[in-house]
């Protein structure tokens, strides 16, 4: 079955300072691939998805980035963090039409 | 475009049913989705329903979709404590790809 690991799980950053997350993948291959915001007492936002290697379509235009190298990795990157950058990140996978697995998020809180 | 809605609170006393509700305008999903959230964790799916489908029955879980309101529900029976969680509708893109999540409904049990 797949499994998504994400890390680190909690990040606490400066305004201003770079950012990498990352997202792996294990029990499947070739899956589309999600990055998702989740705001405090918000609903999930998405930002990312790719459907392959080095294949990234970007849903909302912002200071944020995403980049698939290998197939079973999605990393969430950043130059310079904003205060509104805080949030709940979660990766997912869809292998099928019928859902969506998450990882277990990466709580990331901008100072 | 795509958009799916949802009242953010719900509070029910244990051992009543919860009945969360979701409105949605892509009239050309295939699948319709309930997730749950437990505090500080990702997603998981908690149960789906085809469009070709009215009612789905899942031990304590009654799915109903009414397309012509485009309106979706999940009744909860016998509500317990671990119930309390945050629950998203969701329902596919017609491009396959991605998934349009509501805001989430935060349901509170009363013990």
């Amino acid at each position: 079955s797949q499994t998504i690991h994400q890390w680190p799980a909690t990040l606490v950053q400066p305004v201003g300072s770079p950012l990498s997350l990352e997202c792996t993948v294990e029990g499947t291959s070739n899956p589309n691939l999600y990055w998702y915001r989740q705001a405090a007492g918000r609903g999930l936002q998405l930002l990312f998805y790719s459907v392959g290697i080095g294949q990234i379509s970007s849903e909302v235009p912002q200071n944020l980035s995403a980049s698939r190298p290998q197939d079973r990795q999605f990393i969430l990157s950043s130059k310079k963090l904003l205060l509104s950058d805080s949030g709940f990140y979660l990766c997912a996978l869809r292998q099928s039409s019928y859902e969506q697995y998450f990882g277990p998020g990466t709580r990331l809180t901008v100072t | 475009g795509e958009d799916v809605e949802q009242s953010l609170f719900l509070s029910v006393r244990e051992g009543d049913s919860s009945v969360i509700n979701c409105t949605y305008t892509d009239s050309s999903s295939t699948y319709l989705y309930w997730y749950k959230q437990e505090p500080g964790a990702g997603l998981q799916l908690l149960t789906y329903i085809f469009s070709n489908m009215d009612m789905k029955q899942d031990q304590r879980l009654t799915v109903l979709l009414n397309k012509k309101d485009k309106h979706l529900s999940l009744r909860i029976a016998d509500t317990q404590t671990g119930d309390s969680a945050i629950y998203f509708c969701a329902g596919p893109y017609t491009g396959g790809f991605k998934t349009i999540f509501g805001a989430g409904t935060r349901l509170f049990v009363k013990a």
